[in-house]
């Protein structure tokens, strides 16, 4: 049973540039997070798909925007990148809106470098 | 607004000793407190939770402890193993929110 899966592993972008990062959520999940992990940080939501809607929105600005599939695969859209977006980026997958208190499954993430 | 705070950056202990991690959050409407376990280059994997209706959650070698006067919990784990060594993440929740607010996490390392 596989879990989330997230491509592409690691990411380098120029200043500016846009960037596109993709998961699969585990079998039999719906609902897709993204959260950003900067270094020596926890993670930080970002945004949380379900129904192919997004439900929820964490303080990130408009130029990160997502989307989610009907086959509930899920992609995170950065544009415009700076610096300080380069981060280790997570995406999580759960049952349902709510969720529960330990449904999540998360997956490896994808490292972003913008130089 | 730091609402779930980790304040020691990383903690050492000697094997078979317990180890105790510690978190504080500020938002009394929480329901839930998890912690996750994060080596590198993988993603946090879950590893127990409590209710804020419970003061105690014990799993294995894993207990968490919930203090809500204090606004603090606890993650206790006993005996420590070399393979525990990764990094620990404080987590709340509130019941429908679905997002989950962490700790900036403490780097536990189990010496033989």
């Amino acid at each position: 049973d596989a879990g989330v899966t997230q491509s592409p592993t690691h990411l380098i972008k120029t200043r500016g540039q846009q960037v596109t990062l993709r998961c699969s959520p585990k079998s039999g999940h719906d609902t897709v997070s993204w959260y950003q992990q900067a270094l020596g940080q926890g993670p930080q939501f970002i945004f949380q798909y379900y129904e192919e809607e997004e439900r929820q929105r964490g303080n990130f600005p408009d130029r990160f925007s997502g989307h989610q599939f009907p086959n509930y695969s899920s992609e995170l859209n950065v544009n415009a990148l700076l610096l300080g977006d380069s981060a280790l980026y997570l995406c999580a997958s759960s049952l349902g809106f709510a969720g529960t208190n330990y449904g999540y499954t998360f997956g490896s993430g994808t490292r972003l470098t913008v130089v | 607004d730091q609402q779930v705070k980790q304040n020691s950056p990383s903690l050492s202990v000697q094997e078979g000793r317990i180890s105790i991690l510690n978190c504080d959050y500020t938002n009394s409407m929480f329901d839930y407190f998890l912690w996750y376990k994060k080596y590198p280059a993988e993603g946090p994997t879950f590893l127990i939770s409590i209710s804020s209706i419970k003061d105690k959650n014990e799993d294995g070698r894993f207990t968490v402890f919930l203090n809500k006067s204090a606004k603090h919990l606890s993650l206790h784990i006993v005996p420590s193993q070399p393979g525990d060594s990764a990094v620990y993440f404080c987590a709340a929740l509130r019941s429908g929110g679905g997002k989950l607010i962490f700790g900036q996490g403490t780097e536990l390392s189990v010496k033989p």
